[in-house]
């Protein structure tokens, strides 16, 4: 089976621009999680998705939303860019909600720098 | 306040030693946790899933365990290798499906 892929790898985008981030999950999964990678807060929660409905969100203001498709794909929106958004964007997949304790598969990441 | 506290920080060892990292949670009503290994640069990759019940659980030359009751967990890792370099990271989730990360710990493997 295909890993999770992710595109793209890396972005440049100015500050105040949006940018739309991409993630196909192994097939078959249904759950989508989207995380926020930094060196000084770690990895943070965003969102999960599960058969196109967010199932859980973390702590991140209003300007990141996302959103699946039917075929489980998923985006992740970041409007209205601030430096402090660059980060690494990791997605993760799994067959099933990520509360009941499924195994999740990450992505290689998308590098967004915010100049 | 739900929170993921890891140690050592950072650990440099020499290859062939063995190693404990330790994660320990005030995340409750606990679900499961589960350790990560990530590379520079790469995604996470899953080492175990552990549940309630679950005391010990291995994955090659990496044991996990887990004591519900002092809520700590510790990572060992046998006959290290170089390839085991990498920052090693905690998530606890409540059963509220609150996810606590832990901020990792960087594990340099000498030759």
């Amino acid at each position: 089976k295909a890993g999770v892929t992710q595109t793209p790898r890396y972005l440049i985008k100015t500050r105040g621009q949006q940018v739309t981030l991409s993630c196909s999950p192994i097939s078959g999964h249904r759950s989508v999680s989207w995380y926020q990678q930094t060196p000084g807060q770690g990895l943070q929660f965003l969102f999960e998705y599960f058969s196109e409905t967010q199932r859980n969100k973390g702590n991140f203001p209003g300007r990141f939303s996302g959103r699946q498709f039917s075929n489980s794909r998923s985006e992740m929106n970041v409007s209205t860019l601030e430096l402090g958004d660059s980060a690494l964007y990791l997605c993760a997949s799994s067959e099933g909600h990520t509360g009941f304790s499924y195994e999740q598969y990450f992505g290689p990441g998308t590098r967004l720098t915010v100049t | 306040k739900n929170q993921v506290e890891q140690s050592p920080q950072s650990l440099i060892i020499l290859e062939g030693k063995n190693c404990t990292l330790q994660c320990n949670y005030t995340v409750s009503p606990f679900s499961n946790l589960r350790w990560y290994k990530q590379d520079t640069g790469r995604g996470p990759v899953s080492l175990t899933i552990m549940t309630f019940s679950e005391n010990t659980k291995s994955n090659g030359r990496y044991t996990a365990t887990l004591d519900a009751d002092t809520k700590q967990s510790s990572l060992h890792i046998t006959a290290s290798q170089l390839s085991d370099s990498a920052s090693y990271i905690c998530v606890v989730s409540a059963r509220n499906n609150d996810m606590r990360f832990g901020a990792g710990t960087r594990l340099t493997v000498k030759p």
